[in-house]
């Protein structure tokens, strides 16, 4: 199990562009949470799926933003129409259950939005 | 709502001594978990220490222990021995015990520098 991993680690994209980022959790892990976080602040909470169902979703995750996780294994989260303000670290994240069960998270995706 | 409180943007400590972070919550609920989580630079977020709020007995986790203050909606972050490896952003995480409402909430994180 080489734990959380998501593609790409970096992206840098053009106003206006459409932009698709990927999590793999770890296999046997049924929640899975998308975070952003931006220079000197805590991850803040985008989306989180129990399986495929998408079960929360942050204000922050404007209409422009869709998140899936078809047949509860890897996620995606897309962004349409990027604007500079989306430029983010986005954080994926799984566990294996509620409560004091731990966050596995991955390495994160750094977006650019030029 | 939750929200997690970090008053100290950055500390810093003398290799081999102890440090405290600090952090804050608010919550209505009863029954939550605490989390200290580590992210040292440019790499990815690793736990370091959790706590029930229905256990009285502070977590401890080797060199690391918590003084977690229910009343007081407090939960402190003590590391003992510093070690240059403990360099890092350090977040502290609130989650609800609810099923439904599952995700994490943290705080905006503690810079620790160890100073050989």
């Amino acid at each position: 199990d080489t734990g959380v991993s998501q593609d790409p680690r970096h992206k840098i994209t053009k106003r206006g562009q459409n932009v698709t980022f990927r999590c793999d959790p770890i296999s046997e892990h049924n929640r899975l949470y998308w975070y952003r976080q931006t220079l000197g602040q805590g991850p803040e909470f985008l989306t989180y799926f129990q399986n495929e169902a998408q079960l929360e979703k942050s204000r922050l995750l404007s209409d422009r933003f869709s998140a899936e996780r078809p047949k509860g294994s890897f996620s995606t989260l897309e962004i349409q129409r990027t604007e500079q303000g989306d430029s983010a670290m986005y954080l994926c994240a799984s566990s294996l259950g509620p409560g004091n069960t731990e966050a596995f998270f991955g390495q994160g995706t750094r977006l650019t939005v030029v | 709502a939750q929200t997690v409180t970090q008053s100290q943007p950055e500390m810093s400590v003398q290799e081999a001594e102890t440090v405290t972070l600090s952090c804050t919550y608010d919550t209505s609920e009863s029954d939550y978990y605490l989390f200290w989580y580590k992210q040292p630079p440019s790499r990815q977020m690793i736990l370091v220490i959790r706590q029930e709020a229905y256990k009285q007995q502070n977590a401890t986790e080797n060199r690391f222990s918590v003084n977690f203050q229910k009343a007081a909606k407090s939960f402190s972050l003590k590391i003992s021995d510093s070690q240059l490896g403990d360099a890092a952003m350090y977040f502290c995480a609130y989650r609800t015990d609810d099923v439904t409402g599952n995700q994490f909430y943290f705080g905006t994180g503690t810079s620790l520098t160890v100073i050989p």
